[in-house]
Order: C-alpha cells, then structure tokens, then sequence
C-alpha cells in the first residue's frame, strides 16, 4: 500500500533557529495534510496541499508541495518553545496515512 | 470547541478483561469513522475503517475478533478491545472528517493500561 516516509525522526534546535521536516513517497499523492500532536495530545490539523508545486503560508510556518506531488516539506521560521510537538505528513486517500512525524524539540 | 469525543480518556485493568472505547461526532454525521493506535514514540497506525451500517475495514495485520468495531449510528462508533492482555496497552485514537476528503477531526484519545 501507499507508504509515506518522513524524516528526520527527531529534531533538537535552540529557540529562534529554523526547522524543516520532509515526507517522500514512492508514489504520487493527490493530496497532502500535516498535523501537528503536542506531547499526551491528539492530532490538530494544519493545512492541506493539493496542486502540483503549491505553497502555503501560516505565520511562521511554510508548506510545500513538490511538483512531482511525490514530497513535501514543512519550515518553521524562527522556532519558539510553543512550537514543541510532533509534526506528521499524512496521504490522504480517502484514509490517512501518516508519516512516521518528526519530533520537534526547542531549547529555549 | 472539540468537534469528536472520545469516551474514555483512560483505562487501567486486568489482563483478559474487555474494554470499550467511544467515539462520538458532535453536531455532524459520520458515515466513516476511523480508529488508530500509536506506542509510545512511535506514529499513529490506522487500524481500521468504522462504516456506518456496515461491517469495518481492518488493515492488514490487525485482527478483526480482537478489535471489534460497531458503527450503529451517523454519530457513534465504538471500539471493543477484546480480552485485552499488556500488549494492548497502547494510546488509541479515533477520527472522522466532516465531509470527503476533508481534514480529520481527532477525539481526545484513549490512554489503555493492561496489567
């Protein structure tokens, strides 16, 4: 089945530097979604990409699409403490698939 | 406020006993729920499809007679672990999207603990 694969697992960086976390799949997507879990929390939903090459902003946060449709990315500007969580990527085929999500750690 | 509830947010019991798990949609219909489970840093792995008035779709490697799914009503799907043993423990999680193809709405989840 359809399998996306997220990288990096973890990620540690001192307040104020950036954060990028990927998901590739072998396949094309129609879509994309992110979501981010805070720790003990549910998921929250946080944007959903469709088109080829689309990007979207949300205050400090940048999504991208990749042409193919077969990656995307997520960025955070100038992380702060309240950025702390796992940050999934999910397929979206009618059920999600998630990516194994990126843990995001801030020093502050 | 929450848009899906989940019933209960934490249960702790012996090992061989049944447990229950709720998922309610608040003020939408959910002819498709979802149910997931997620270990301890790890990501959250579909279990299953709840469809409402109709027999669940499981994913490959879950077992149907140990995770029964009941989806009687627009707004409830509930998920029957049965005789739970501490392998079970795990976070589980539900979801339903208010129309198709629309983002997941997550209840609180439920926190399992077999001992």
């Amino acid at each position: 089945g359809q399998q996306v694969m997220q990288i990096p697992q973890y990620q540690h960086v001192q307040e104020g530097e950036d954060f990028t976390t990927y998901c590739n799949s072998s396949t094309t997507l129609s879509n994309i979604q992110w979501y981010k879990q805070r720790p003990g929390g549910h998921p929250v939903f946080l944007i959903q990409l469709v088109k080829s090459g689309e990007v979207k902003k949300q205050k400090r946060l940048t999504f991208q699409f990749g042409e193919a449709k077969k990656n995307s990315s997520l960025h955070i500007t100038a992380t702060q403490t309240t950025d702390v969580g796992t940050y999934s990527c999910a397929s979206n085929t009618g059920k999600l698939i998630f990516g194994q999500g990126t843990t995001l750690q801030v020093k502050p | 406020g929450a848009v899906v509830s989940q019933h209960p947010s934490r249960v702790i019991c012996k090992s061989g006993t049944s447990v229950k798990i709720e998922c309610r949609s608040l003020d939408f219909q959910a002819t498709t729920m979802f149910w997931y489970r997620q270990f301890p840093k790890k990501s959250l792995m579909l279990m299953a499809t709840s469809n409402e008035g109709s027999k669940a779709t499981y994913e490959q490697g879950v077992e149907k007679d140990k995770f029964l799914i009941n989806h009687a009503s627009l707004t409830l799907s509930t998920l029957t672990v049965t005789s739970a043993h501490p392998e079970d423990s795990s976070f589980y999680i539900c979801s339903a999207p208010i129309g198709s193809n629309q983002p997941q709405h997550f209840g609180d989840g439920t926190r399992l603990s077999i001992l």
